[in-house]
């Protein structure tokens, strides 16, 4: 089975600080994603990488950054949380292929910034 | 620019009864793909059923099927006989498929907002 996980599933900061959400998925999947949810919006994507060190920005990618150092981890960095990124964080991973369809999601980490 | 809507925010429906979840889409691609992903209470995101543009036929997956009308862009999902587990929020996604950009934006999936799904016993 194809496996996605993350590192924390409830997480509580403070305003300010630095806060790091780590990703690890094991099928050896070229692309990840980190996905933002919040009632009534939907899934809305942060940040993707596509290969080791590589990265585009999603729709909203004001206030994160990412890391991919090693092709089964992506990183989401909040160099500074702020109360409006109290959410669900969701990651995400697919093969490089445009026959492989699906996206295999980890249980996402519900991050709440005081 | 690609744009799922789906206009129940919520719905009820009687255990082993059917139930049709609505999506619409929107899209300037010729060629897509469309999901549809289950999310319970715990949180994480189970892929349910897929369609491409291009398939004759319309998905199905044990209790899922998609009924694809694609001169009307929809894409909706129906639940057969559904379960007290059905209980959750459901979305409808799309990504393009087979374009000349190979970057990973092509594998970029657009959500919609979600329909929350409650079976009653």
């Amino acid at each position: 089975d194809v496996k996605v996980t993350q590192s924390s599933r409830y997480l509580v900061k403070r305003t300010g600080e630095k806060v790091f959400l780590e990703c690890v998925q094991d099928m050896d999947h070229e692309n990840m994603f980190w996905y933002r949810q919040d009632p009534g919006l939907g899934l809305r994507l942060i940040y993707f990488s596509y290969d080791v060190k590589m990265k585009e920005k999603g729709d909203i990618p004001e206030g994160y950054s990412v890391s991919r150092e090693k092709k089964e981890r992506f990183s989401l960095i909040l160099e500074s949380a702020s109360t409006n990124q109290t959410s669900m964080y969701l990651c995400a991973s697919t093969r490089d292929s445009k026959l492989t369809y699906e996206q295999y999601f980890g249980p996402g980490t519900r991050l709440t910034v005081t | 620019a690609q744009k799922i809507t789906q206009t129940q925010p919520g719905m009820f429906v009687q255990e082993k009864e059917a139930v049709t979840l609505d999506c619409t889409y929107d899209t300037s691609d010729p060629s897509y793909g469309l999901f549809w992903y289950k999310q319970p209470s715990s949180g994480e995101m189970i892929f349910l059923i897929y369609q491409g543009s291009y398939d004759q036929q319309n998905a199905t997956e044990g209790r899922y099927s998609l009924n694809f009308q694609k001169a009307r862009k929809s894409a909706n999902l129906v639940i057969s006989a559904s379960q007290l587990g059905d209980s959750a929020m459901y979305f409808c996604a799309m990504r393009e498929l087979f374009t000349p950009y190979s970057g990973a934006g092509s594998y970029q999936l657009t959500f919609g907002k979600g329909t929350k799904l409650s079976v009653i016993p």
